[in-house]
């Protein structure tokens, strides 16, 4: 267990509806990271927010926003959804000490989303 | 534009043998590297990482090697148990303060055979 938390674990819907995917770090962390996982591909970088701010941005589509709250826990939404949107959202959280070294992401279970 | 590339989907091995996962990456400014093993309807779990100073990082039955000149790393198991058997995806990081975004290779399904 990574101490990474992802609601809902399923989530099946229609095109052009909206979804929100939620996801709790690990305590103490502040960095929280969205990933994108289709079908046989690697996971691509969406966005990250560190504490409660947008920090870098990847190839996330404008259909889809993000936020961080206060108590740390983000939100992906999720808008207009299309049949490719299909894919494996993971949330990963980092404990971003302010030093140079590098720390390590620590990844949620996913959240499996089916377009219809 | 894929920067990091894990050429083989899948290896089997047997096990008590050893595996070598290959991942080659194109961004020079790449400085740190890790290794994530997945089981299915898990997320990806940190297994090794390296920095771009090193040329090797040995953590128990996982070493991992780095080549900068030739832009590859690879992931040494030995010896290989039937639990290492997943997927695995190479990752790399080019150190930005405040941003850590991790660029994933597709990934290579390990099968270690009893």
């Amino acid at each position: 267990d990574s101490g990474v938390t992802q609601t809902p674990k399923h989530l099946i819907t229609a095109t052009g509806q909206r979804v929100t995917l939620r996801c709790s770090p690990r305590s103490g962390d502040l960095s929280v990271y969205w990933y994108q996982q289709s079908l046989d591909q690697g996971l691509q970088f969406l966005i990250q927010y560190y504490n409660g701010e947008e920090r870098a941005k990847g190839n996330i589509l404008e259909r889809f926003s993000a936020q961080q709250f206060p108590d740390l826990h983000s939100e992906l939404n999720l808008s207009s959804l299309e049949l490719g949107d299909s894919a494996l959202y993971f949330c990963a959280s980092s404990v971003q000490t302010g030093s140079l070294a590098y720390n390590e992401q620590f990844f949620g279970p996913g959240t499996r989303l089916t377009v219809l | 534009d894929q920067q990091v590339k894990q050429n083989s989907p899948s290896l089997s091995v047997q096990e008590g043998r050893i595996s070598i996962l290959n991942c080659d990456y194109t961004n020079s400014m790449f400085d740190y590297f890790l290794w994530y093993k997945k089981y299915p309807a898990e997320g990806p779990t940190f297994l090794i990482s390296i920095s771009s100073i090193k040329d090797k990082n040995e953590d128990g039955r996982f070493t991992v090697f780095l080549n900068k000149s030739a832009k590859h790393l690879s992931l040494h198991i030995v010896p290989s148990q039937p639990g290492d058997s997943a997927v695995y995806f190479c990752a790399a990081s080019a150190f930005n303060f405040g941003n850590e975004k991790l660029t994933f290779g597709t990934g290579t399904r390990l099968t270690i055979i009893p």
